[in-house]
């Protein structure tokens, strides 16, 4: 299975900053999606980042708030900007292996105060 | 539009069978996926199934799908205490691969010793 790190693991942040999240995998891939999951609720998509162009933002969801790096095809970066604590979620990233099994990171939760 | 229904709680005793359901909306899924969040970690796939398959087994896991009634469960035998997570039920619903995953709410399992 495709092994996802994720980075911070956690963290608590002041409202008004910003976090960026990076999320490495161990093989490429085409796409990679980030998600949010708020305290005790399901799994949101955020937007869909393939390399070489812009990310593919949900309804709700905006570059301005979420932008997004996709340098190269292991690699991508999700920034939570201007935090208010409404951003207080777990963020994770995700991959699919053999077009069929989609895989996790470990997540990253944010906490803001 | 894609929804997809779980109950909450699910509450077992160790060493009896869990078996917890999803209903899902959208007739052109064409995977459904079983992944286990435990506190404080990330998503773990256990299993998913192709949408022209009714039954699935692995080990103490088995999914079953009526695709009739656009209904999935995944029951688990011999439920241990480390089998205590929420269970989230999701599906693909495009034909090609490498698309995002829509999730029901989770479903807490319980497990009493």
């Amino acid at each position: 299975s495709a092994v996802i790190s994720q980075k911070p693991s956690r963290d608590i942040c002041q409202r008004g900053t910003s976090l960026t999240i990076q999320c490495q995998v161990d093989s490429q891939v085409t796409m990679m999606f980030w998600y949010r999951q708020q305290p005790g609720q399901s799994l949101t998509l955020i937007a869909t980042a393939n390399q070489g162009s812009e990310a593919t933002y949900e309804s709700g969801f905006v570059i301005d708030k979420f932008p997004i790096s996709r340098p190269n095809l292991t690699f991508s970066t999700l920034t939570v900007s201007n935090m208010s604590p409404e951003d207080s979620s777990i963020y994770l990233c995700s991959v699919f292996e053999s077009d069929t099994e989609a895989f996790f990171g470990q997540g990253t939760r944010l906490t803001v105060v | 539009g894609e929804d997809v229904e779980q109950s909450l709680f699910l509450s077992v005793r160790e060493g009896d069978s869990s078996v917890i359901n999803c209903t899902y909306t959208d007739s052109s899924s064409t995977y459904l996926y079983w992944y286990k969040q435990e506190p404080g970690a990330g998503l773990q796939l256990l299993t998913y199934i192709f949408s022209n398959m009714d039954m699935k087994q692995d080990q103490r896991l088995t999914v079953l799908l009526n695709k009739k009634d656009k209904h999935l469960s995944l029951r688990i035998a011999d439920t241990q205490t480390g089998d205590s997570a929420i269970y989230f039920c999701a599906e693909s619903y495009l034909n090609s691969g490498n698309t995002p995953l829509v999730f029901g709410k989770g479903t807490r399992l319980s497990v009493i010793a």
